[in-house]
């Protein structure tokens, strides 16, 4: 079944305590990309990934770091996390070709105590 | 000023009504998304648009470059299309970006 997958779905964790939210697709797509979630502020992209080794800024990045050393996979990484960004996050995937559909992960439920 | 808006931000309509949900953006796209959430979370894409029409069941999504507006029509709407409606645009100038309207909650009663 082609989706893409994260994990943990759900975190509470503390002030300052590094932690990585995992994403995999099992769709071979080079794009992939993070969102996060506030009430009254929608959904800000925060990082994206053309391919393997090549990512860039989305609207929101501070506080965040990524890496795609794998096609398939792209962590999001916060070295130091702090309440403001209790969020949820979300991790897409589409392809490069033409008009492709992106897919979405589950979702992450992040709280920054 | 977000550069993607939506009307109306609420709806709620009886079951079987038609529904509309539009969305505005002011700068040159590549493409046009459509999506759903669920309350529980997930998100689902509904439409990918770049012109003209597209139809899925009893979903409409159309989109007109020109006037930089798309809209999207539940036909004959049921309690199970109550959800988000999130329009989403991609940028001509930035391949890689998606900018996100602010979401329209559609309740559809029995």
């Amino acid at each position: 079944e082609a989706q893409v997958t994260q994990n943990p779905r759900y975190l509470i964790t503390v002030t300052g305590k590094k932690l990585t939210v995992t994403c995999s697709q099992n769709m071979n797509h080079e794009y992939m990309s993070w969102y996060r979630q506030d009430p009254g502020l929608g959904l800000r992209q925060i990082y994206y990934s053309m391919n393997v080794e090549v990512t860039d800024k989305g609207d929101v990045p501070e506080g965040y770091k990524v890496s795609r050393k794998e096609k398939r996979n792209f962590p999001l990484i916060l070295e130091s996390p702090s309440p403001n960004q209790t969020s949820l996050y979300f991790c897409a995937s589409r392809g490069l070709a033409g008009l492709s559909e992106q897919f979405f992960g589950p979702g992450t439920r992040l709280t920054v105590l | 000023k977000n550069e993607v808006e939506q009307s109306p931000q609420n709806l709620t309509a009886q079951e079987g009504e038609f529904i509309t949900i539009n969305c505005s953006y002011s700068v040159g796209i590549s493409a046009l998304h459509w999506l759903q959430q669920h309350p529980g979370g997930g998100i689902v894409s509904l439409f990918m648009l770049s012109s003209g029409k597209k139809k899925h069941g009893r979903l409409i999504a159309t989109i007109n470059i020109q006037e930089k507006h798309s809209s999207l029509h539940i036909t004959a709407s049921h309690p199970r299309d109550s959800a988000v409606y999130i329009c989403a645009v991609r940028p001509t100038d930035s391949w890689g970006k998606l900018q996100f309207g602010a979401g329209t909650q559609v309740v559809v009663t029995p």
